[in-house]
């Protein structure tokens, strides 16, 4: 049991659609951030959210956007997907003082 | 941009051979290390992490880690290695910041042991 819970574990879109992927952190934890893992790679950081706000952004674009409710968990909504977009999304939760996370075993989303 | 590398991106070894698996990250002040390993099919798991004090940490499985502050680098070592250790290894850095803790990953190094 990773003590994060993402859903769906898999999805398959076509280029231009929307999609929205979820997580749920793991209990006690208040930080929730979001990875890409394409294949072959290193997970790399979209943003990071605490206390509702975006706390910390990677190179993404601004196709890529998120959430965090009140009860921490945390959404993930990519617009536009392009083939590209295929990858792996990890979310972790942790302390805001960034010294552990727990990582979700992930969506694996299909863009055809 | 703060960056982390790993010098090897595919590894292959028999069962009872020593690992060691670089790590290097870029300067940028106090940071928090770590290592994770991703079995087949499953979420990254924390092998063990650096915070302060001794830099030789043991973790699970029988990992160890050193840090070597003069050369930025935070290298996993195991002695002998089973054939369950098939994964793939990533290092990961946080730089401390005022505010916002990213963790940086590697690009992760695949880990074949042979039977």
């Amino acid at each position: 049991d990773a003590g994060v819970t993402q859903s769906p574990t898999h999805l398959i879109k076509t280029r231009g659609q929307q999609v929205t992927l979820r997580c749920s952190p793991k209990s006690g934890h208040d930080t929730v951030s979001w990875y890409q893992q394409a294949l072959g790679q290193g997970p790399q950081f979209i943003f990071q959210y605490y206390e509702e706000e975006e706390r910390q952004r990677g190179n993404f674009p601004d196709r890529f956007s998120g959430h965090q409710f009140p009860n921490y968990s945390s959404e993930l909504n990519v617009n536009a997907l392009l083939l590209g977009d295929s990858a792996l999304y990890l979310c972790a939760s942790s302390l805001p003082t960034g010294m552990g996370y727990t990582f979700g075993s992930g969506t694996r989303l299909t863009v055809v | 941009a703060q960056s982390v590398s790993q010098h090897n991106h595919h590894v292959i070894l028999s069962e009872a051979a020593s690992l060691e698996l670089g790590c290097n990250y870029s300067y940028g002040g106090t940071v928090n290390l770590f290592w994770y390993v991703q079995y087949p099919g499953q979420h990254l798991q924390l092998l063990l992490k650096y915070f302060s004090g001794d830099p030789l940490v043991k973790g699970i499985k029988g990992f160890e880690a050193e840090f070597i502050k003069s050369k930025f680098s935070f290298n996993l070592r195991k002695p002998s290695v089973q054939w369950s250790d098939t994964a793939e290894y990533f290092c990961a850095v946080t730089w401390i910041k005022a505010a916002g803790n990213k963790l940086t990953f590697g690009g992760g190094t695949r880990v074949l042991v042979k039977p």
